[in-house]
């Protein structure tokens, strides 16, 4: 059972396009957080979301935590070849141990 | 240093053989995970470790996989009787304590023949 359900799997788009990527639970989270990874490195942190209804932005990525901490969306606007990788979502369960889920990861690719 | 390091990069091995796989966590980091990344999966927890706390094993998927952790830094999983389906990128990562801000080395990538 994946805890963290991830969608979509596979996202190509051209540059300057938006999409949105979502992670999905039945479960309360605590945290959540929101991962990339390229290719033969390890995934690098972008955003820890906290509370309910929290909206984050890192420039062009805006980050929400859904209302009841069961869900997550990470949303790219105008995208650049340098956004394609691997977004991981990831969460600390509610009342849970010091150890985090991972959902199964979105893999975008921007093309030029 | 600079970041969380892990040794070796590649690792090829014949069914049946051990091994051994390395990290070094960033100076500081009380708390360190080990994690196996399967091609199309998520992250799948493996151990964690922090402090000196007894570890939680509950990821492990079998007996033969172990790991320790020494002095309170560098940590070696261990792998024994190498199965094809144990191929896999194993990636380690430390925090300060709290599992919300990980960060993680390059990676182990395991290829059993």
């Amino acid at each position: 059972t994946q805890l963290l359900e991830q969608s979509p799997q596979f996202l190509s788009i051209q540059e300057g396009e938006n999409l949105t990527v979502y992670c999905n639970s039945s479960s309360v989270f605590s945290s959540l957080q929101w991962y990339r990874q390229e290719p033969g490195e390890g995934p690098v942190l972008l955003v820890t979301v906290v509370t309910g209804g929290e909206v984050k932005k890192l420039k062009r990525l805006t980050f929400q935590f859904g209302d009841a901490r069961k869900d997550s969306s990470l949303h790219i606007t105008a995208a650049q070849p340098g956004d394609t990788g691997l977004y991981l979502c990831a969460g600390e369960l509610e009342g849970g141990s010091e150890k985090l889920v991972f959902g199964k990861g979105t893999k975008l690719t921007v093309n030029p | 240093g600079a970041g969380v390091s892990q040794s070796p990069s590649n690792k090829v091995t014949e069914k049946g053989k051990d091994v051994e796989l390395r990290c070094d966590p960033i100076s500081g980091h009380t708390a360190l995970y080990w994690y196996r990344q399967s091609l199309g999966q998520g992250l799948e927890f493996l151990i964690y470790f922090q402090g000196n706390s007894a570890p939680d094993k509950s990821g492990l998927p079998s007996d033969r996989f172990s790991a320790e952790r020494t002095g309170g830094s560098v940590s070696t999983l261990t792998i024994q009787r190498t199965q094809q389906e144990d191929s896999a990128v194993y990636l380690c990562a430390s925090s300060l304590g709290s599992a919300r801000e990980q960060f993680f080395g390059p990676g182990t990538r395991l290829t059993v023949l």
